[in-house]
Order: C-alpha cells, then sequence, then structure tokens
C-alpha cells in the first residue's frame, strides 16, 4: 500500500541533544511538509518542499533544519532540542503544491528529558 | 482573533446520533476545506474535502461549507464507538499550506 512512514514512532532525546527524525513515502508525491504537533493543539506547519524547492515558514525557529535528499525522504534535524520542543512530529505529503490534499504519517512523539 | 476557531470539546454523544462538528474562520481566502480524523497518538486521516460553499456527502458522513458565515460543519451520521477521535478542520487558499483548527475530541458512548 502506497503510504507516509515516519521513524521513529518515539523519540527521547536529552535537552541539547540533537536529533533527527525522517520520513519516507511511497506516494510519489512531490510536495513533503513538516508539523509540529502540540498536546491539545492545531498541527504548526514547520517547512514544506515542492520538490527541492525549500519553505521556511516565517516563524519556524532557527533550531528546526530540514533535509530533501530525494523525492521518498525528507529529515527533520533539531539542533538543540528544548523542553518547549516535546510534541508530535508529524510528516505529510501531497501530489503538488496546489493539491490539497495531504497524507500525514503517524507521526513521531518526541520527548525531551 | 485566532484565523480558524474549533471547540475542543470533549463531546459525548450516545451511540446512534447524529453528531454535528463545526469550525469558524476568519480568512475570506480559504477556498479548500478538509476535515481530518485523529485517533490518540496517531496521524490525522482525510476525511473530507470539499471546495468552495456547498455540500459533500460519503457514507455517513457530510461536510457543509457556508463561505458567506464563514463557517463549516461535518455530520457524522448513526454515530458509533469507533468514531471516537479528535476531528480537525483544516483549510487553504491555495498552494499556500494548510490552517488547522484546535480539533474537538468526540466520546461516542456505548
Amino acid at each position: 500500500d502506497a503510504m507516509v512512514i515516519q521513524n521513529p514512532r518515539y523519540q527521547v532525546t536529552q535537552f541539547g541533544k540533537p536529533v533527527t527524525l525522517s520520513c519516507s513515502q511511497t506516494l510519489n508525491h512531490n510536495v513533503m511538509y513538516w508539523y509540529q504537533q502540540k498536546s491539545s493543539q492545531a498541527p504548526k506547519l514547520l517547512f514544506h518542499y515542492y520538490d527541492k524547492d525549500f519553505n521556511n515558514e516565517a516563524d519556524t525557529p532557527d533550531n528546526f533544519q530540514s533535509r530533501r535528499p530525494n523525492t521518498s525522504f525528507c529529515f527533520l534535524d533539531i539542533r538543540s532540542p528544548g523542553l518547549g520542543d516535546a510534541a508530535m512530529y508529524l510528516c505529510a505529503t501531497s501530489r503538488e503544491a496546489e493539491d490539497n490534499e495531504q497524507f500525514f504519517g503517524p507521526g513521531t512523539r518526541l520527548t525531551v528529558l | 482573533q485566532k484565523e480558524v476557531e474549533q471547540d475542543p470539546g470533549p463531546l459525548s454523544v450516545p451511540e446512534g446520533a447524529i453528531v454535528s462538528l463545526n469550525c469558524t474562520y476568519s480568512n475570506s481566502a480559504f477556498q479548500y476545506f478538509m476535515w481530518y480524523r485523529q485517533y490518540s497518538r496517531k496521524g490525522p486521516e482525510l476525511l473530507m474535502y470539499t471546495y468552495s460553499s456547498g455540500n459533500k456527502e460519503d457514507g455517513r458522513f457530510t461536510a457543509q461549507v457556508d463561505k458567506s458565515s464563514k463557517y463549516i460543519s461535518l455530520f457524522i451520521r448513526d454515530s458509533q464507538p469507533s468514531d471516537s477521535a479528535t476531528y480537525l478542520c483544516a483549510m487553504s487558499g491555495g498552494a499556500d499550506g494548510l490552517t488547522f483548527g484546535k480539533g474537538t475530541h468526540l466520546i461516542i458512548q456505548p
């Protein structure tokens, strides 16, 4: 089945220790997104890639970076996680930028100790 | 004022009841409207997708959009315990990503 896969599902890191979350997709979609979702909050868009064209949301902290080495994979790097970065991180894809149907992965729940 | 307002609930109804979930928004540029279902500790799953004003039906689910009132609704008929989840509305003006509501936590009591 075509899908969006996120690894790991659960990640525990220490305050200030860099962490990388990964996302892969078998849908062959051009656009990939990273969202941050805190408890009982709306998902908040951090980045999106149209193919390899990177788009950073204006209020995404510099502590967050992203890489998309090829169509299928996208990574979220948190350089120095703080306690406030504990959240669910969701990866999503869409066929094209104008296509608003986004398909989400299961998420990675990040805990910062 | 937030761009998308959604009552977080919880909303608790008996099995078999008709459920009504709603969102209001302020950005008149929004044209694409979606409802996602999110089970605990899982990613959102797309339920309904509509463009502009009007109704769309899919099985037990009906989505309504009233752009003049900036108000969207999701109705669930013959609700089941498996419908218990958080329902997120989302909207977009085009190629600018989605703006989500906070989600409504729905509980269907057997």
